[in-house]
């Protein structure tokens, strides 16, 4: 059974345009999420996380969002560049300070120049 | 920065052949994974190891083993290589207390034919 979800396989957006990605989760346990960015041929790198004590989390043009009632994140980045062409991850862990995450299947996300 | 290398990027075996994916930190870390990665699946877990000599079994250890020598050392053993276990597999070290988590490797992108 998939704990956390990424029910877009694939996204593509416009230079420029705001680029959201989703994920969904099942645990109301959950109270740490991350988010990582791969390329291809690369390991996974760390992009944002948030706790569930908050609701948004900001670094530069990338913004977390969590709807706890919903069990539900996203990603948004703006304005979306070429280079952000990647597949995203989201990871969700039941217990802080620990290192038992659920990764999420990925999202391709494909941004247009 | 902890830093993990996967020794090979790329490697092509033979169905039943023993395969051995080696991966080094140097941060001496206590915790490090396994993962693997396939499209549509996601990152999955397939042995971590919290110690030296110490183990545990992730959520698809079948068809795989590992051995933990020194603290700076987690090998991935396919014991007897199929063609399913064609895949991108991850090595990673774990950080407590951080907002990052996980540090991946750049991944071994292994085919088995």
């Amino acid at each position: 059974d998939q704990q956390v979800k990424q029910n877009s396989p694939s996204l593509s957006v416009q230079e420029g345009r705001i680029s959201i990605l989703n994920c969904d989760y099942t645990n109301s346990m959950f109270d740490y999420f991350l988010w990582y960015k791969k390329y291809p041929a690369e390991g996974p790198t760390f992009l944002i996380s948030i706790s569930s004590i908050k609701d948004k989390n900001e670094d530069g043009r990338f913004t977390v969002f969590l709807n706890k009632s919903a069990k539900h994140l996203s990603l948004h980045i703006v304005p979306s560049q070429p280079g952000d062409s990647a597949v995203y991850f989201c990871a969700a862990s039941a217990a802080s300070g620990t290192y038992k995450y659920i990764f999420g299947t990925g999202t391709r996300l494909k941004v247009l120049a | 920065d902890v830093k993990v290398t996967q020794s090979s990027r790329y490697l092509v075996k033979r169905t039943g052949e023993k395969v051995f994916l080696e991966c080094v930190q140097d941060m001496d870390h206590e915790n490090m994974f396994w993962y693997r990665q396939d499209p549509g699946l996601g990152l999955r877990l397939i042995y971590f190891s919290y110690d030296v000599k110490m183990k545990e079994k992730g959520d698809i250890p079948e068809g795989y083993s590992v051995s933990r020598e020194k603290k700076e050392r987690f090998s991935l053993i396919l014991e007897s290589a199929s063609t399913n276990q064609t895949s991108m597999y991850l090595c990673a070290t774990f950080t407590l207390g951080t907002a990052y988590g996980y540090t991946f490797g750049s991944g071994t992108r292994l085919t088995v034919v």
